[in-house]
């Protein structure tokens, strides 16, 4: 089955801890986007990769980190310095910008990961 | 910013009705996608509609684009219960990023 899997489905986390989602494809794509959703909102972009060992800054990084060492992986890690990341964060993947051309490439989502700060 | 902005938020019809849904936006964009979320789950792309296009459809939907106003609409037809979902539109306008609109939340009631 070709995809994009997200875990874990729930994570609780404790103020002041790192915690790391996990996001893996295998549809071979280059992109790699993270996404955080608030109740009622739309998406937000976090950080994103167009290609290996490359990632660029979304809309609201702050507090955020991310890696890019394999094709395959994506993982954000929320650092402390979050200060509310309660939210359910999403990671999607896409063919990607090809030649530096305008892309008509579609984003398939994971099922999505619900951030809880106890 | 270029952000698609849905109206209206919230919708609640009978199933076997039409659903139509709007985006508007603020700048000049390559294409337009429309995705679906269920509660609780990831974003399902339904349809791109590119800045040269007026129409498209795919099964029960229709897009519209009318980049004269920047907006476009989406039209459910004859809706069923499990087309209960809230409804994105999302933008791209040639940088790599796609900006995605609050959404619309459709309820179709049995």
């Amino acid at each position: 089955d070709g995809g994009i899997t997200q875990s874990p489905k729930y994570l609780f986390r404790k103020e002041g801890q790192n915690v790391t989602l996990s996001c893996e494809q295998n549809l071979n794509h280059d992109a790699m986007y993270w996404y955080r959703q608030d109740p009622g909102q739309g998406l937000r972009l976090i950080y994103y990769s167009q290609i290996v060992n490359d990632f660029q800054k979304g809309d609201i990084a702050e507090g955020y980190s991310v890696s890019r060492e394999k094709k395959e992986s994506f993982p954000l890690t929320v650092t402390s310095a979050q200060k509310n990341p309660t939210a359910f964060y999403l990671c999607a993947s896409s063919t990607g910008v090809a030649g530096g051309q305008p892309s008509t490439d579609t984003q398939y989502f994971g099922p999505g990961t619900r951030l809880t700060v106890l | 910013s270029q952000q698609g902005e849905e109206d209206p938020q919230a919708l609640s019809i009978q199933e076997g009705e039409n659903a139509t849904m709007n985006c508007s936006y603020k700048t000049s964009i390559n294409n337009l996608q429309w995705y679906r979320q269920n509660s609780g789950r990831g974003l399902v792309h339904l349809i791109l509609i590119r800045s040269n296009e007026r129409e498209k459809h795919s099964g029960r939907l229709r897009v519209t684009l009318d980049t004269s106003k920047k907006s476009s609409s989406l039209l459910i037809t004859a809706s069923r219960a499990a087309d209960t979902a809230s409804y994105f539109c999302a933008c791209r306008s040639g940088s790599e990023k796609l900006v995605f609109g609050k959404g619309t939340k459709l309820t179709v009631n049995p």
